[in-house]
């Protein structure tokens, strides 16, 4: 039971490239998180998927893209990386969102540096 | 909008003296609060949370936090740290039934042996 994964671990993008950050959950979890850690700043939601086929935006959206490939699954995705793109990105996942005391676990985390 | 307070950006205690991290949260509802640790390079690992069965909640590790409605307080403690115990600490607030978790910015713990 490995719980939250991603991949990759450490990334360098040069600005205008573009990529996809992968996470996958083996908890048969119905909601996944995309959020950010920025020294300082607690972390923050980029989106989030409350059920397989749905996605919203979270706190800070702008620049990213999202796919909820099936229950499992939740990608990432930076059409053209900026160098504010510099950041930890943290994947979770939770048994259903909206319920009291819903628990979210997290992934290992990704280190993207954007030059 | 609800808001979570660390009072203190960084604590360091002597290994084994007891440790203290202020947490106060502003929900005017009640709450759903959690504890996370992130060692270094490592990503969140949950320490604790508040169902509201009880005010005082038992943590992995040895941790503990007292939730105090008339202080709108969520502190962790421990008795006595451990060298191990060194990492980030961030309180949390989900809200009432909210997805979004309102993370505080985070207290450094150091140990000092």
């Amino acid at each position: 039971n490995a719980g939250v994964t991603q991949t990759p671990k450490f990334q360098v993008l040069k600005t205008g490239q573009s990529m996809t950050l992968q996470c996958a959950q083996d908890m048969n979890h119905n909601s996944m998180y995309w959020y950010r850690q920025d020294p300082g700043m607690g972390l923050r939601l980029i989106y989030y998927s409350a059920s397989e086929g749905t996605t919203d935006k979270g706190e800070v959206p702008n620049g990213y893209n999202v796919s909820r490939l099936n229950k499992r699954e939740f990608s990432l995705r930076l059409e053209s990386a900026a160098p504010s793109q510099t950041s930890v990105y943290f994947c979770a996942s939770s048994e259903a969102m909206g319920t009291p005391q819903d628990t979210q676990y997290f992934g290992p985390g990704t280190r993207l540096t954007v030059l | 909008a609800q808001s979570v307070t660390q009072l203190d950006s960084h604590v360091s205690v002597s290994e084994g003296t007891p440790v203290l991290l202020r947490c106060n949260y502003s929900s005017s509802y009640s709450p759903s609060l959690f504890w996370y640790v992130q060692h270094p390079n490592k990503g969140l690992q949950l320490l604790l949370k508040y169902t509201s069965a009880a005010t005082l909640v038992k943590g992995i590790n040895g941790f503990e936090a007292e939730f105090k409605k008339s202080e709108t307080s969520f502190h962790l403690t421990k008795p006595s740290a451990h060298m191990s115990d060194a990492a980030e600490y961030f309180c949390v607030d989900s809200g009432a039934g909210s997805y979004q978790l309102t993370f505080g910015k985070g207290t450094k713990l150091s140990v000092i042996p």
